[in-house]
């Protein structure tokens, strides 16, 4: 059964950092790309980072670009998205989300990150 | 660009609801559907513009391809009154959604 577990999320200061993780399972993690999605209170859903299987290639959305870093360890079947300089426009769920042929199949239940003074 | 149309759908249980999702340009059937419920992740259910992905119900169908597309739920069940997002993978980065449609219970 494929699994896809977040981790890290918080409430964090306006310029702060915060770390998330996404441990997978049920599936060969390092023969697939991973991409991250997130979702504000009562808004829709925004991709924001995707990183590829090996010798990762990278792409981030313009609203995160400079300021997050996605990156994987295939020994651990992990994706990390680390997170600098948070705004109050960063608060949102965040989601790990497993892509097959471009489709992003499997997702993970989300974490919670808030940005609040 | 994805566009859908309308932003509310209401409904009665067991009748046919049609949702639409609109490309500001050619996507061929490179278009996705999502079901999202209160509280949960998206689920996906229908890829290549009309698959269904595995365990998704028959009464769950997608149709169109390059700027037009369209989810039918044949009968609705109460299970299936919640958000819906259609998302484009032909041009990416950015992976994009539309805006979701939301359907209540008339």
């Amino acid at each position: 059964e494929v699994q896809v577990v977040e981790s890290g999320g918080g409430l964090v200061q306006p310029g702060g950092s915060l770390r998330l993780s996404c441990v997978t399972s049920g599936f060969a993690f390092n023969t697939y790309s991973m991409n991250w999605v997130r979702q504000a209170p009562g808004k829709g859903l925004e991709w924001i980072a995707f990183i590829s299987s090996s010798s990762p290639t990278v792409y981030y959305a313009d609203s995160v670009n400079g300021r997050f870093t996605i990156s994987r360890d295939n020994v651990k079947n992990s994706v990390y998205l680390q997170m600098n300089s948070l705004r109050a426009e960063d608060t949102a769920v965040y989601y790990c989300v497993r892509i097959s042929g471009r489709v992003l199949d499997y997702w993970g239940q989300g974490t919670r990150v808030a940005v609040s003074s | 660009v994805m566009t859908q149309s309308p932003d509310i759908l209401s409904v009665s249980p067991g009748e046919r609801a049609t949702l639409s999702c609109r490309a500001s340009q050619n996507v061929f059937t490179n278009l996705a559907w999502y079901q999202q419920k209160p509280g949960q992740a998206p689920r996906l259910l229908i890829y290549g513009a009309s698959t269904r992905a595995s365990t998704i119900p028959a009464r769950f169908s997608g149709s169109g391809s390059g700027t037009e597309f369209t989810l039918t739920i044949s009968s609705l069940q109460s299970e299936d009154f919640a958000l819906y997002y259609c998302l484009q993978y032909n041009n990416w980065p950015p992976w994009t959604f539309g805006q979701g449609t939301k359907v209540e219970i008339k």
